[in-house]
């Protein structure tokens, strides 16, 4: 079973809009933490944001935000404003707590197009 | 420069060719992690590393490809007899804890090695 999921293989949204991006996942760990990354075409992976399984207050990191909805095992992540350099590829990805490598669990990403 | 380090960026390798990457990662850092990366995919973990022991090599695909960390800093990534199913791009990533860090430590990623098998 897919641990990390991402259904939108693409997406647009009109520059200055808000866009979420979905990601579920899937762990029987009481301890986790959830991640977004962007990559651009450059290809380094760029951290935007973090969840604690244990958190309780949403994360929010200036744009970014994400929306923790632990019971339905969703993590998705809301740019708002969207920016013309937010282009690129964004990954949610999972750390487990009993994974003693502390190794990041990636899903497939999704490709964010901004329009002028 | 402040950030990880790979080379070469891009290699292009005959089929049974050997290759080996290299990872410089951020100074100080204790963990080093492999991923690879499929054309259209997110990254997939390779192995990892604290200091120079090598404490997970789950992800590695096969006996042909061989991780090692030394000195606990630079690491290389070794493929032996490459073949066409290994062109992906290769990311190495650091971070500055060991396992034991707390769960938000962040994974600093370099730009990656795109290797190319023909």
């Amino acid at each position: 079973a897919q641990k990390i999921t991402q259904t939108q293989p693409g997406m647009f949204v009109q520059e200055k809009e808000a866009v979420t991006l979905d990601c579920t996942y899937d762990t029987s760990d009481q301890s986790y933490g959830l991640f977004w990354y962007k990559q651009p075409s450059s290809g380094e992976m760029i951290f935007l944001i973090y969840q604690g399984s244990y958190d309780e207050q949403n994360a929010t990191e200036g744009r970014y935000s994400l929306n923790f909805q632990k019971a339905r095992k969703s993590a998705n992540l809301v740019i708002s404003a969207s920016q013309l350099g937010d282009s690129a590829m964004y990954f949610c990805a999972m750390r487990e707590g009993l994974d003693s490598s502390y190794k990041l669990i990636f899903g497939s990403g999704t490709r964010l197009l901004v329009r002028p | 420069g402040a950030g990880v380090s790979q080379s070469p960026r891009y290699k292009v390798a005959k089929r049974g060719q050997d290759v080996a990457l290299r990872c410089d990662p951020i100074s100080g850092h204790v963990s080093l992690f492999w991923y690879q990366q499929a054309l259209g995919q997110g990254p997939e973990f390779l192995t990892y590393f604290q200091n120079e022991a090598q404490l997970d090599k789950s992800g590695l695909p096969s006996d042909r490809f061989f991780a090692e960390r030394p000195e606990g800093s630079v690491s290389t990534l070794k493929i032996q007899r490459t073949q066409q199913e290994d062109s992906a791009v290769y990311l190495c990533a650091s971070s500055h804890g060991g396992g034991e860090s707390p769960m938000n430590t962040e994974a600093f990623f370099g730009q990656g090695t795109r290797l190319t098998v023909v």
